[in-house]
């Protein structure tokens, strides 16, 4: 099953730029690459989702090299409100349906 | 407004009392799914349905049970819950397309279940 490694935690600083990675070695030449935010007692919420090269929305850009073992979520001038667990997921390899996250990385932003 | 609606947000129980946690999403969506979350293990995927009717295991199935009768509504069921499944249940859905892998759509996740079993 394909399983995602991703740093457990980062700080940075207001008006910083923030690139969180992940590792996915397993991943399917079918699957796409998709970061989820997290704040305290909600669930998940999408932010963005790739699959090779850049893509870029109103608040984040994704990385995927050629080979698609990685990719990096960057996220350009952090508030504080952005301070989340920031979670990669991709589909896994055996045919099922699961979708397996990682133990994400938790992100505090330092005024 | 499109959202995946789960009840109770809290829930406090003792050993073997079966409950049910209710999760329903009005946004047509075929796939459906629970989580479970706890410190430093992240988010587990305990059971996930494709469709009505149709249920699979996820990684920690163990102790659950779901069923989906309803496309819009993915009830999970503790026949005895245990304290080690005190836990934050998260419901998600997506729109899935039948057979086609529906995880390259983006998951939509209610605001939890906090469960305590004493």
């Amino acid at each position: 099953l394909a399983k995602t490694t991703q740093p457990i935690s980062m700080d940075s600083y207001e008006g910083q730029e923030v690139n969180i990675t992940c590792s996915h070695n397993n991943i399917a030449t079918n699957d796409y690459i998709t970061w989820y935010q997290q704040f305290p007692s909600q669930g998940p919420r999408f932010i963005i989702q790739g699959y090779k090269t850049k893509v870029t929305n109103e608040v984040a850009s994704l990385f995927i090299p050629a080979d698609r073992k990685s990719s990096t979520l960057s996220l350009p001038r952090v508030s504080l409100s952005d301070t989340a667990v920031y979670y990669c997921l991709v589909g896994d390899i055996s045919g099922t349906y699961k979708y397996i996250f990682g133990t994400g990385t938790r992100l505090k932003v330092l005024a | 407004e499109a959202q995946v609606t789960q009840n109770p947000r809290y829930l406090i129980t003792v050993t073997g009392k079966k409950l049910t946690v209710t999760c329903s999403q009005n946004m047509n969506h075929e796939y459906m799914s629970w989580y479970r979350q706890d410190p430093g293990l992240g988010l587990r995927q305990i059971y996930y349905s494709m469709n009505v009717e149709v249920t699979d295991k996820g990684d920690v199935p163990e102790g659950y049970k779901v069923s989906r009768k309803e496309k819009r509504n993915f009830p999970l069921i503790l026949e005895s819950p245990s304290p080690n499944q005190t836990s934050l249940y998260f419901c998600a859905s997506s729109p899935g397309q039948g057979k086609v892998r529906s995880y390259n759509s983006p998951l939509h996740f209610g605001n939890g279940t906090r469960l305590t079993v004493t």
